[in-house]
Formats: structure tokens, C-alpha cells, sequence
């Protein structure tokens, strides 16, 4: 069981606007540590989509974004494309277990 | 800036495995190292870290039979398993922290651990 709680499946059809949430507790998002949230591809590595809340590394597009309120987080994806099918997993430092956790990921489905 | 693992395979419960994670491009002793791991068909679990000053943590599931480490003139990272159980099945990950803003940015391509 997953410290931060995302939905299982979230789905959307091309060009159209989806959100992931991302809920945690006052050890970890609340507490104020940042959220990095990561895409994975079938068989392929994670990879760095949004870190420390709302940036974006270089290279990824401008439709994903990110934000933080309280003890919750989301990432949102607007002009949906076939190639955003994916796995995507938020990440946070949880203060009680003294250590990095994930949530419980939520695939993406391009209808 | 590349992160390249070794060492997985089939390996009977209770058995040992040393896992490996060349770096090349930066410096591992400079930033946080994390081994994170994904069982079959679940979710990404982080298991371990080690800061650039030198200390680890472990995820409870892992506590007292795994243990983290890095070899500096090697520039390589290593994750020693005891004590394997089945449950210890999955592909494990190494991957860079930046201590300045979090998130892990660079991913090796993972080695998979079968314990059978």
C-alpha cells in the first residue's frame, strides 16, 4: 500500500485536458517536501516529467504541468496526444519513514 | 550523463546477489543515489539512498539484509542483497537525485532480479 494514493487509470480523448492527483499526508507533501512526478513507457525506465512541484526539466513539453496545495499534488496533461499513453508515478520524501516515496501510479489512456 | 546497471539474475531464496551501476558523465559522490525497484506488473518502490556526504536509508522491506554503496574511484554504485526472497522479484533501478531540487533525473535501464 502506497504512501501517496493516485487513481488506478485516468483517460481522455486526443487534444483533451486529464489531471492526476497525487494524495499524501502531513509526513510528506504536507510536511512540504517537493513533488517529482515521472512517466514510464511500457518496458522503458522512468523518466523525470515535473521536480519540485511545478518545473520542467529540459526537453519536456510545455503541456505537462504541475501543482501543489495542502497535502495534495497533481500533474496535468492538456492537448492530449497517443504518445502520453502511459504509466505516471509521483514522488515525494516522506519525513516519518525517513526516506523517498512513490505513489501508487496511474496509467494513461488515450481514447 | 548515463547510468548503466549489472549484476541481476536468477538466484534461489536466501541466496546473495551484488548489483552494479556505472555512472559516467557526473560524479556519483556529488549528488543522492537511489535504488528503486518494480516488481512484475506493480508500481515503483524506491528501496534505498545514499547521500553525497555518505549516509543511507533503506525502505523497511528491505532494512538489515540489503545494503548500499558506492566506490568512488570507480564512480559506480552498488546495492548488496541478502537474504532473497521471492518477493524480492523485480527490476531494480539506480537513479541520480539532485540534492539542489529533488527528483531523479537520470535512470539507468534496470537489471532484473529473479529470486526462485
Amino acid at each position: 500500500q502506497s504512501v501517496l494514493t493516485q487513481p488506478p487509470s485516468v483517460s481522455g480523448a486526443p487534444g483533451l485536458r486529464v489531471t492526476i492527483s497525487c494524495t499524501g499526508s502531513r509526513s510528506n507533501i504536507g510536511a512540504g517536501y517537493g513533488v517529482h512526478w515521472y512517466q514510464q513507457l511500457p518496458g522503458t525506465a522512468p523518466k523525470l516529467l515535473i521536480y519540485d512541484n511545478t518545473n520542467r526539466p529540459s526537453g519536456v513539453p510545455d503541456r505537462f504541468s504541475g501543482s501543489k496545495s495542502g497535502t495534495s499534488a497533481s500533474l496535468a496533461i492538456t492537448g492530449l496526444q497517443a504518445e502520453d499513453e502511459a504509466d505516471y508515478y509521483c514522488q515525494s520524501y516522506d519525513s516519518s519513514l525517513s526516506g523517498n516515496v512513490f505513489g501508487s501510479g496511474s496509467k494513461v489512456t488515450v481514447l | 550523463v548515463q547510468l548503466v546497471e549489472s549484476g541481476g539474475g536468477l538466484i534461489q531464496p536466501g541466496g546473495s546477489l551484488r548489483l552494479s551501476c556505472a555512472a559516467s558523465g557526473f560524479i556519483v559522490s556529488s549528488d543522492y543515489m537511489n535504488w528503486v525497484r518494480q516488481a512484475p506488473g506493480r508500481g515503483l518502490e524506491w528501496i534505498s539512498i545514499i547521500y553525497s556526504g555518505g549516509s543511507t536509508k533503506y525502505a523497511d522491506s528491505v532494512k538489515g539484509r540489503f545494503t548500499i554503496s558506492r566506490d568512488n574511484a570507480k564512480n559506480t554504485l552498488h546495492l548488496q542483497m541478502n537474504s532473497l526472497r521471492a518477493e524480492d522479484t523485480a527490476v531494480y533501478y539506480c537513479a541520480r537525485e539532485s540534492p539542489d531540487s529533488g527528483g531523479m533525473d537520470v535512470w539507468g535501464q534496470g537489471t532484473t532480479v529473479t529470486v526462485s
